[in-house]
Order: C-alpha cells, then sequence, then structure tokens
C-alpha cells in the first residue's frame, strides 16, 4: 500500500492563478481531510469528506473548494491564489468511526507570489 | 467556536531531561488523540485517548486525559535526541462532527 499521496510536491504560483492539489489514498478508507499549516503553526482544517459524494466545510475554507466522486481521491481546487494561501497543505485519511487514526500525505508545499 | 491550546510553545531540555506539553480544549471532547512531526514531515500518529482521566504509555511516553475530558498531557521521560519535533494534540468535539481541531503545538528541542 502507497497510503496517502500527494501531488506535485512543491508549486509556485502566481496571484490570481488557480491550481489543483491531488490527494489520493489507498485504503479504501471513508473519512478525507485536507489541512494547511502555516510556518511554525497548528493544523487548521480546510475541508473534509466522510465518504464519496460528501464534503463540509472546516475552519478555513474561504478560497477553496472539493470534490469527492471516488472513494480513493479528494482534490483540492485554489480558484484565485492570493499570498495568504502560502502554505504547506496536507491531506489526511482514516478508515470511520470514532476511535482510530488519521494518516498523513507529505504534504505539498505552495508559494504564491 | 472550538479551540485547542497548547503549552508551552517551544521547550527546550538537556538529553535525559523530562519534557510534558500540556492540552487544553475550550469545549468538551469526545476524544482526544496526539501527533507527533519531525521538522519538514508530515504529522505521525502517536496515541488516541476517549475515556475521562484515561492513562496510556508508550516505552518512555505517557499520556493522559482529563477527568473533564477538556485537557489532556504528554510526558517524556528522559528525553532523547529522537524526539525532536512538534507534538500536536487533536481534539474530536462531542458533538458528532467527524473532524479534528489540532492544537497550537509544542515544539521540542533537544540538547545533547
Amino acid at each position: 500500500n502507497a497510503g496517502v499521496t500527494q501531488t506535485p510536491k512543491f508549486r509556485i504560483l502566481k496571484i490570481g492563478q488557480s491550481m489543483t492539489l491531488q490527494c489520493t489514498q489507498d485504503m479504501n478508507h471513508n473519512y478525507m481531510y485536507w489541512y494547511r499549516q502555516d510556518p511554525g503553526m497548528g493544523l487548521k482544517l480546510i475541508y473534509y469528506s466522510v465518504g464519496a459524494g460528501i464534503t463540509d466545510k472546516g475552519e478555513v475554507p474561504n478560497g477553496y473548494n472539493v470534490s469527492r466522486s471516488t472513494t480513493e481521491d479528494f482534490p483540492l481546487r485554489l480558484e484565485l491564489a492570493a499570498p495568504s494561501q502560502t502554505s504547506v497543505y496536507f491531506c489526511a485519511s482514516r478508515p470511520g468511526g470514532s476511535t482510530d487514526t488519521q494518516y498523513f500525505g507529505p504534504g505539498t508545499r505552495l508559494t504564491v507570489l | 467556536g472550538q479551540q485547542v491550546m497548547q503549552i508551552p510553545q517551544y521547550q527546550h531540555v538537556q538529553e535525559g531531561e523530562d519534557f510534558t506539553t500540556y492540552c487544553n480544549s475550550s469545549t468538551t471532547l469526545s476524544n482526544i488523540q496526539w501527533y507527533k512531526q519531525r521538522p519538514g514531515g508530515h504529522p505521525v500518529f502517536l496515541i488516541q485517548l476517549v475515556k475521562s482521566g484515561e492513562v496510556k504509555k508508550q516505552k518512555r511516553l505517557t499520556f493522559q486525559f482529563g477527568e473533564a475530558k477538556k485537557n489532556s498531557s504528554l510526558h517524556i521521560t528522559a528525553t532523547q535526541t529522537t524526539d525532536v519535533g512538534t507534538y500536536f494534540c487533536a481534539g474530536q468535539a462531542t458533538s458528532g462532527t467527524y473532524k479534528y481541531i489540532f492544537g497550537t503545538g509544542t515544539r521540542l528541542k533537544v540538547l545533547a
């Protein structure tokens, strides 16, 4: 199992550009999450999904969109990149229920100039 | 909204000294998880606590969940250089949501 994979690893965007951060898990997990981590800070939840076709907002959803058409994939879309979105983005998944762990991907480091 | 704070923000210790980080939630939690993140890496799950007053041990690490299920602590005995990293708690509210709110983290540096 590859676990949770994220692409790209690094990306530089210009203000106003758009991009999609990819996240795939091969563990058949129901729940998937997107977090952002600003330098020296904790993780903030952007969006999460409890299954294919179901998504919900987290703490900081503005400027982002998600979709969950399959169990495996949970892409994060930035429509109009802003410098405030410079961050490291982590995708995570977990099987389900209330007593299990989140498995994190390696992260995507995004810089918006 | 729910907030989770951790103290201290930073801690430098000499190798062999003990270390403790504390996690406090503004609301009662259903459960709490602890993660470790090495510099440049991603968070890695350490443990989950569910019951009020629960204490769990993993070798030199001791985790506690408060009686009111609003606070938690992680204690490391006799730190080693391999303990370097940032320790995060993550709480799930009792409202039945599926999301976790991460604490602000404690960055541990161990001096050899």
